[in-house]
């Protein structure tokens, strides 16, 4: 099992332009998970699928972000136009458990996106 | 609203010396509890985590946590730390009300002296 698969795992890209970053989360997970962490925020929910559908996008900070999943094994996350402040390391994980399941497996974390945008 | 408190931001102690690291969360009934690694440049790893019956749980790299119903605790533990140790440790929360929601604590930073 080659575990959640992210790529880049470095972007650097100048203030305006548009960056995907990409997840290919473990075959047969039904749920997947984008995180956000910083210094001085911590680690924060961006959005959550679950068989491939959005559940939860509260936590995307604004209309710049967005994030689809058109199968069951890719998702991207897209910020368009980056900005400075969204400089950081980006976690996509994925799990077994379905909506309204206990999450008995917890997350299996990729390696993560580290975005700078200058 | 579950949420969970790493007291903790920064520990540090000596190789050898045995380790433990708190977690408090605030949940009405019996959650899911579980403690990740994240080592500099890499993701989430899973240590370990509770669910029910004992609640003494051993996990990986001889890692061990007790589930204290009465202080709504999750303590980390480890009786000799090594210096391959030190890295950030996170505390998290899950419950069925909250579907398949983990929670995630703040961390602490662990640091490890020769």
């Amino acid at each position: 099992d080659a575990g959640v698969i992210q790529s880049p795992r470095h972007e650097v890209t100048e203030m305006g332009q548009e960056v995907t970053l990409r997840c290919k989360p473990i075959s047969g997970h039904n749920s997947l998970f984008w995180y956000r962490q910083t210094m001085m925020r911590g680690l924060e929910l961006l959005i959550y699928f679950n068989n491939n559908v959005p559940i939860d996008d509260s936590g995307m900070p604004e209309d710049r972000f967005s994030a689809k999943m058109p199968n069951a094994s890719f998702s991207t996350l897209k910020i368009q136009p980056s900005e400075p402040r969204d400089s950081a390391v980006y976690f996509c994980a994925s799990s077994p458990s379905g909506q309204g399941a206990p999450v008995r497996g917890g997350y299996t974390f990729g390696s993560g996106t580290r975005l700078t945008v200058v | 609203a579950q949420s969970v408190t790493q007291p903790d931001i920064h520990i540090t102690v000596s190789e050898g010396a045995s380790l433990e690291l708190r977690c408090n969360y605030s949940y009405g009934a019996t959650p899911y509890l579980f403690w990740y690694v994240q080592s500099p440049g890499q993701g989430l790893q899973l240590l370990l985590k509770y669910f029910s019956g004992d609640t003494l749980v051993q996990g990986i790299k001889g890692f061990e946590a007790e589930f204290k119903r009465s202080q709504s605790s999750f303590n980390l533990r480890k009786p000799s730390v090594h210096w391959s140790d030190a890295a950030e440790y996170f505390c998290a929360v899950a419950s069925n009300n909250a579907g398949n929601m983990l929670t995630f604590g703040g961390g602490t930073r662990l640091m490890v002296k020769p």
